[in-house]
């Protein structure tokens, strides 16, 4: 069955330090999402990306965040200078179509920012 | 902001019991109601999807929908303790999804 694929499963990193984290979404769907899950709270949307570029973000997703699409495949979200309380659980997922109701998340990488 | 809330429990039945779920959402314009199971540290898995007012059964699991109230629900027929979890309720509105802050659920042996 097709899956999301996310990496690293966990990152442990220095405050200040610039982080990429990894997404390969199913092949052929079109919408890509970026989730954070701070641990014991809900998931949290970050950013949607269609047709090769960013169609809505949320108030999180400030400067320090960017999304890429570098090749036909990846999916990758930067952050420029962690910090403390960017430590979370952070989901990849994708979207067949817009007429489309499933959400396919990927498991997740863990960010540590120490 | 569309504001998707439920009850964060937690919610405790026994073994071979219904555990019975609920969600309300703040935006008519909301078309796709989804319900997600997610395991401590894993991430959501997709359950139940439903579109249309009235009740989806699969399996062990029924999904409710009252557009008019704005109320979705989730029953768990014979749970078992592998039900344990935490449920988020999703609501779809154009192409991005809500979150609500997902109801803990511990099914005792």
């Amino acid at each position: 069955e097709p899956e999301v694929t996310q990496t690293p499963s966990h990152q442990v990193t220095q405050m200040g330090q610039e982080v990429i984290l990894r997404c390969v979404p199913i092949s052929n769907h079109l919408y890509f999402y970026w989730y954070r899950q701070i641990l014991g709270q809900k998931v949290e949307f970050l950013v949607s990306f269609y047709n090769n570029e960013i169609s809505e973000k949320s108030e999180i997703f400030d400067d320090q965040f960017s999304v890429e699409r570098p090749d036909g495949s990846n999916f990758t979200l930067k952050i420029r200078s962690t910090k403390l309380e960017d430590s979370a659980m952070y989901f990849c997922a994708s979207l067949a179509g817009a007429n489309t109701g499933e959400l396919f998340f990927g498991e997740g990488s863990r960010l540590t920012v120490l | 902001q569309k504001e998707v809330e439920q009850n964060s429990g937690p919610l405790s039945v026994p073994e071979g019991a219904i555990a019975s779920l609920n969600c309300t959402y703040s935006d008519r314009v909301s078309q796709s109601f989804f319900w997600y199971r997610q395991y401590s540290g894993k991430s959501p898995e997709l359950i139940m999807s439903i579109y249309s007012n009235g009740d989806k059964e699969d399996g062990r699991f029924t999904a409710q929908l009252n557009k008019a109230s704005q109320y979705v629900s989730l029953l768990i027929r014979d749970s078992q303790p592998s039900d344990s979890a935490t449920y988020l309720c999703a609501v779809k509105a154009g192409n991005q999804f809500y979150f609500g802050t997902g109801t803990s659920l511990t099914v005792i042996p």
